[in-house]
């Protein structure tokens, strides 16, 4: 069964600062990886996705993604207050299967 | 953007009675998901729902489990006769394709507390 890890727990940041994002997964046949944001109060919501090897930028956010290593994670530049949230890793090894979440990493971004 | 929109936010229920979680997918999409996260653990994949099927589940979607969308209304679970480990957060998500490479929207969830 898949096995989505997630580190560090928790991630204090300063305004302007990067984060950086840990997920490692057990399935070797993993196909799709996305992160997810989840605010306080609110369900998650997709951040950006990667399916190929190397690494993804959308605007302050980059994701890297290494399957030999069952390694993917997201950096965060320039960390701004809105920035703190929830954020998950989820993978999927099949076209059509649910995803498997981590359990998470929480980002405190301080002015 | 685009909302799924889950009612109620928060549920009680006594142990061994019946409980239906609703669901107002994302209006144009296609296919309807439900989610489980204890407190403190991972969220879980239950079960995806196309064209009046279920077409995947978990181990976690018992026989006490099921879901439906009659007539294009609401996307619901309901949990019957409930117990204990039913506790938890439910998320419901919809999606406009299947694929994992399609971005699922998701819901803020039903808090349930089984008692």
């Amino acid at each position: 069964q898949q096995k989505v890890q997630q580190s560090p727990e928790s991630l204090i940041v300063p305004e302007g600062g990067m984060a950086s994002l840990n997920c490692t997964f057990s399935d070797r046949n993993s196909q799709y990886f996305w992160w997810y944001r989840q605010h306080s109060g609110e369900g998650p919501k997709a951040l950006m996705s990667i399916f190929s090897n190397g690494d993804k930028k959308e605007g302050r956010f980059t994701a890297h993604l290494n399957k030999a290593s069952l390694y993917v994670s997201l950096h965060i530049k320039d960390s701004q207050p809105s920035d703190s949230a929830l954020y998950f890793c989820a993978v999927s090894h099949n076209y059509a299967q649910g995803l498997t979440f981590g359990l998470g990493t929480r980002v405190s971004v301080f002015p | 953007g685009p909302k799924v929109l889950q009612i109620p936010s928060h549920q009680i229920i006594d142990m061994g009675q019946m409980v239906t979680l609703n669901c107002d997918p994302v209006s144009n999409h296609l296919y309807f998901y439900w989610y489980k996260q204890i407190l403190g653990q991972q969220m879980e994949f239950l079960v995806n729902f196309y064209n009046g099927k279920v077409m995947e589940k978990s181990k976690l979607f018992k026989d006490q489990f099921s879901v439906e969308r009659p007539d294009g209304s609401y996307f619901t679970l309901k949990i019957q006769p409930t117990a204990l480990e039913d506790s938890a957060v439910y998320f419901c998500a919809s999606s406009l394709a299947r694929a994992a490479n399609t971005e699922v929207f998701f819901g803020k969830g039903t808090r349930l507390t089984v008692v």
